[in-house]
C-alpha cells in the first residue's frame, strides 16, 4: 500500500502561472516532508521541506504547505518557469527514526512557455 | 555544499555478470546511505539502508543474495548486482544522510542495461 501518494502523474501549466502539485500520505507517524525535483537520467535534487510542526514553509518561488489533520502536502511554484519542467516528488519521513525516506509517485510538470 | 558522487553513470553488462555501484560522499561522512531502484516512469523505490559497519536492511520484496550492499567506509557504499537479468535493468540512485544532521544528498544515479 502506498504510502505516500500524489494522485496527478502530469501537470502542465502556462509560464508565469502558479503550477500547484499535491500530495497526501498514510502513516500518521511522518513527521518530515520533502520536496524533490528530478530531470531524467540525474539523481532528485532537494527542493524544500517542512517539518510537522509548521504549516508552512516558502524559499523563493517554492512554497510548501502543510495539513497535518488532511494528512496533504502541496508545493507551490509561482511564478512558473519553463526550467521548472521535471518530474516533482513528495517525501515522507519519520525524523525520530530518521532512517528512511518515502517517495511518491512523482508528478511531472510541464511550464509551457 | 554537500556532494555524493555515484558511479558508473551508465553500465551495460551480460546476462549473468555482476555489477558493483558505488556511492561515495565527497565532503562529509554518512553512516546512513540508502538505495534506491527507478522503473521508468514510475516512483523511486527503496531497496535498502546502507549503515557503515554493520549490515544492510533489505525492504520487503528486495533479495538480498542478488542485491548485495557493503558499507565499509563512513564515506562509501557499495551495491553490488550479482547474476544479473535483464529484468534488473533500472536506474538506481543512491543517496547519504549527512551525520551533521543535514539532510540527505542523492548521487547522480546510474542507468543498468542488462542484455
Amino acid at each position: 500500500d502506498q504510502q505516500v501518494k500524489q494522485n496527478s502523474p502530469s501537470l502542465s501549466v502556462q509560464e508565469g502561472r502558479i503550477s500547484i502539485l499535491n500530495c497526501d500520505y498514510t502513516n500518521s507517524m511522518f513527521d518530515y516532508f520533502l520536496w524533490y525535483k528530478k530531470y531524467p537520467a540525474e539523481g532528485p535534487t532537494f527542493l524544500i521541506s517542512i517539518s510537522s510542526i509548521k504549516d508552512k514553509n516558502e524559499d523563493g518561488r517554492f512554497t510548501v504547505f502543510l495539513n497535518k489533520s488532511a494528512k496533504h502536502l502541496s508545493l507551490h511554484i509561482v511564478p512558473s518557469q519553463p526550467g521548472d519542467s521535471a518530474v516533482y516528488f513528495c517525501a515522507a519521513s519519520e525524523q525520530t527514526s530518521y532512517d528512511k525516506v518515502i517517495f511518491g509517485p512523482g508528478t511531472s510538470l510541464s511550464v509551457i512557455p | 555544499g554537500a556532494v555524493v558522487s555515484q558511479h558508473p553513470s551508465r553500465v551495460i553488462c551480460k546476462s549473468g555478470t555482476s555489477v558493483k555501484i558505488e556511492c561515495r560522499s565527497l565532503d562529509f561522512q554518512a553512516t546512513t546511505m540508502f538505495w534506491y531502484r527507478q522503473f521508468p516512469k514510475q516512483s523511486l523505490m527503496l531497496m535498502a539502508t546502507s549503515n557503515e559497519g554493520s549490515k544492510a536492511t533489505y525492504e520487503q520484496g528486495v533479495e538480498k543474495d542478488k542485491f548485495l550492499i557493503n558499507h565499509a567506509s563512513l564515506t562509501l557504499s557499495t551495491l553490488t548486482v550479482t547474476s544479473a537479468h535483464p529484468e534488473d535493468s533500472s536506474f538506481y540512485i543512491c543517496s547519504a544522510r549527512d551525520d551533521r544532521g543535514y539532510g540527505y544528498t542523492f548521487g547522480s544515479g546510474t542507468r543498468l542495461t542488462v542484455v
